[in-house]
């Protein structure tokens, strides 16, 4: 069984369009975040969730809108796609109590704008 | 302000020889540390962390990471290079708030 699982693992869209990934948990955890990391590797968080309540949102257009329906689930909506979203997106999940920085990751949503 | 930064973005060693990899942080107090490895087209994995325990930090799939207060330091190390080691390694440090914040990796690339 995958811990931290993201749908779909590719995707590629045209500039404009509305796109959405998933993101789920069997681990029990009630933390999630979403990550991105551009071409260079470089990862920087965006949103963080504790038991569907959003504790993080760093400086992301608001196109960008995370929802969690419980605690297992943290999806990312994109509206209005541009070339710089462009991106591998990760979701990852912590349990509480855990160091912050334990976290365990999904294999990453490849997006690619055209 | 607080930040992490791995000093390489790219490091080459022959199978069998020892792999350093650095990374220092900057801020007013010692945060929790971490190395985390992503291998191509995978996410990240947590190697080891550092917690304000023992110093030197034993990792999986024999990594090492010591941590240095006085050099704001905790290198990653290996004494025998292996094929499959080859990756990005990320050094990352929780300061205090809900995230962990990421240095710009490191891709470890071993010659045979």
């Amino acid at each position: 069984d995958t811990a931290v699982s993201q749908t779909p693992k590719y995707l590629v869209t045209q500039m404009g369009n509305d796109k959405s990934i998933k993101c789920e948990q069997n681990l029990g955890h009630d933390t999630m975040y979403w990550y991105k990391q551009d071409s260079k590797k470089f990862l920087k968080i965006m949103f963080s969730y504790n038991n569907k309540e959003l504790i993080i949102n760093e400086t992301v257009p608001n196109r960008f809108s995370p929802k969690s329906p419980d605690k297992a689930h943290l999806n990312l909506h994109i509206n209005s796609l541009e070339l710089g979203d462009s991106a591998v997106y990760f979701c990852a999940s912590r349990r509480s109590g855990i160091d912050t920085g334990e976290l365990f990751f999904g294999e990453g949503s490849r997006l690619t704008v055209l | 302000a607080q930040s992490v930064t791995q000093l390489d973005s790219h490091v080459s060693v022959s199978e069998g020889t020892p792999v350093l990899l650095r990374c220092n942080y900057s801020s007013s107090y010692s945060p929790s540390l971490f190395w985390y490895v992503q291998h191509p087209n995978k996410g990240l994995q947590l190697l080891l962390k550092y917690t304000s325990a023992a110093t030197l930090v034993k990792g999986i799939n024999g990594f090492e990471a010591e941590f240095k207060k006085s050099e704001t330091s905790f290198h990653l190390t290996k004494p025998s290079a292996h094929m499959s080691d080859a990756a990005e390694y990320f050094c990352g440090a929780n300061f205090g708030n809900e995230k962990l914040t990421f240095g710009t990796g490191t891709r470890l690339t071993i010659i045979p």
